[in-house]
């Protein structure tokens, strides 16, 4: 079975501009959560989507944005870039939302904004 | 309010000793979920184990186990004779209930295991 496939793996950006990232789950995964992971703040929590609706979201600006399709597939985007926005952006799938069972995570997209 | 203590930054260990990482967690939930993940030098999360609240039967998977006590509010994580393939950053991370979703990731713990 295929894992979590992110695209692309790298992205360098300049400050004010948007981004999409790409987050395919696990063939049969319904539930999507997207991470930011940065030296200084860790892994942090960016959303869940779960049958294309947005389940929970985490503590970040309105410039962070993301959907979910029909066939599970995510993306996320990010408005008006800012340099501290530079970060390993990772995706997790699961078979249903909530915790009953385990995420699985792809490699992450590294975004580096200039 | 959630979160998941992992008071070890660094741990750097001699090949086949046993090494201990600790984890605590804080959450209001009856039902919580506590997860270890390993990311490797190549970035990728790695799903180690997953424990729900109401199991606490201590695991052992190989070389590795975890001990869960909910009196002190614990989910460690022991590798006994460690390998060098074991470097890593070992993440131990506390999900709540079904309306309270969000994944809440402890910092972190980088071990390195010398040859």
């Amino acid at each position: 079975k295929a894992g979590v496939t992110q695209t692309p793996r790298y992205l360098i950006k300049t400050r004010g501009q948007q981004v999409t990232l790409s987050c395919s789950p696990i063939s049969g995964h319904r539930s999507v959560s997207w991470y930011q992971q940065t030296p200084g703040q860790g892994l942090q929590f960016l959303f869940e989507y779960f049958s294309e609706t947005q389940r929970n979201k985490g503590n970040f600006p309105g410039r962070f944005s993301g959907r979910q399709f029909s066939n599970s597939r995510s993306e996320m985007n990010v408005s008006t870039l800012e340099l501290g926005d530079s970060a390993l952006y990772l995706c997790a799938s699961s078979l249903v939302a909530g915790g009953t069972y385990e995420q699985y995570f792809g490699p992450g997209t590294r975004l580096t904004v200039t | 309010a959630q979160k998941v203590t992992q008071a070890q930054t660094e741990i750097s260990v001699v090949e086949k000793e046993d090494v201990t990482l600790d984890c605590v967690y804080e959450t209001r939930d009856t039902t919580y979920y506590l997860f270890w993940y390993k990311q490797p030098p190549s970035g990728e999360l790695v799903f180690l184990i997953r424990r729900n609240s109401f199991d606490e039967q201590n695991e052992i998977s190989g070389r590795y186990s975890w001990n869960f006590q909910k009196s002190t509010s614990s989910f460690n994580f022991t590798i006994t004779a460690s390998q060098v393939v074991d470097s890593a950053v070992y993440f131990c991370a506390l999900r709540g209930d079904y309306n309270n979703n969000d994944m809440r990731f402890g910092a972190g713990t980088r071990l390195t295991v010398k040859p």
